[in-house]
């Protein structure tokens, strides 16, 4: 079945302890994005990728640190965690990076963060 | 730049009442509109979008979009909701420069009430 994978699904830590959210995907896709969401706001983009080994920030990548060694991986990085990083996040995957046309995002279940 | 714009955060509809999601949008540049959908403890999926051509666009389970570029707007309608339709909506803009040109408004949480 095609899916992205986020682990872990729940996750509860203290602040400053690293951390990191992986998410795989088995479509040979090529774009990969992380989200938060949070109330009131929607989602913001953290960071995104267009390829193996190319990687750029999006609207909120203060704090957070990604990778893609791999096309099916784009782990999350947090290698400091604060309170205000509490939120739901999302992997999310595209088989180009113009989801304009047919490619929509297809986004894995989400992990719900807190950080104490 | 690009925005969107959901004028309500919630929408409390009775069952099998007719339901419309507003959904306000601004770009420089020619657009393309999404609409996603995330049920509870899920991730988002892709319900419609319009890229060109007829600016009234369907889903597979009796959703409908109208594309208006005088009003800007990409409004999302259903004539009868069911219990199942509750959900978060979102709808999301794209100004063709890729899925990092993506920018979703804030959702509109879908309440049917019996």
């Amino acid at each position: 079945e095609a899916q992205v994978t986020q682990n872990p699904r729940y996750l509860i830590t203290v602040t400053g302890k690293k951390l990191t959210v992986t998410c795989s995907q088995n479509m040979n896709h090529e774009y990969m994005s992380w989200y938060r969401q949070d109330p009131g706001l929607g989602l913001r983009q953290i960071y995104y990728s267009m390829n193996v080994e190319v990687t750029d920030k999006g609207d909120v990548p203060e704090g957070y640190k990604v990778s893609r060694k791999e096309k099916r991986n784009f782990p999350l990085i947090l290698e400091s965690p604060s309170p205000n990083q509490t939120s739901l996040y999302f992997c999310a995957s595209s088989l180009l990076a113009l989801s304009s046309y047919n490619s929509p995002l297809h986004f894995g279940n989400g992990t719900r963060l807190t950080v104490t | 730049a690009q925005s969107v714009t959901q004028l309500d955060s919630q929408v409390p509809v009775f069952e099998e009442a007719p339901v419309e999601l507003r959904c306000n949008y601004s770009s420089s540049v020619s657009v393309y509109l999404f609409w996603y959908v995330q049920y509870p403890n899920q991730g988002l999926q892709l319900l419609l979008k319009y890229l060109s051509g007829s600016t009234l666009v369907e889903s597979i389970n009796g959703f409908e979009a109208e594309f208006n570029k005088s009003q800007t707007s990409f409004h999302l309608r259903k004539p009868s909701v069911h219990i199942s339709d509750t959900a978060e909506y979102f709808c999301a803009v794209s100004d063709g420069g890729g899925a990092d040109g993506l920018t979703f408004g804030k959702g509109t949480h879908l309440i049917i009430q019996p």
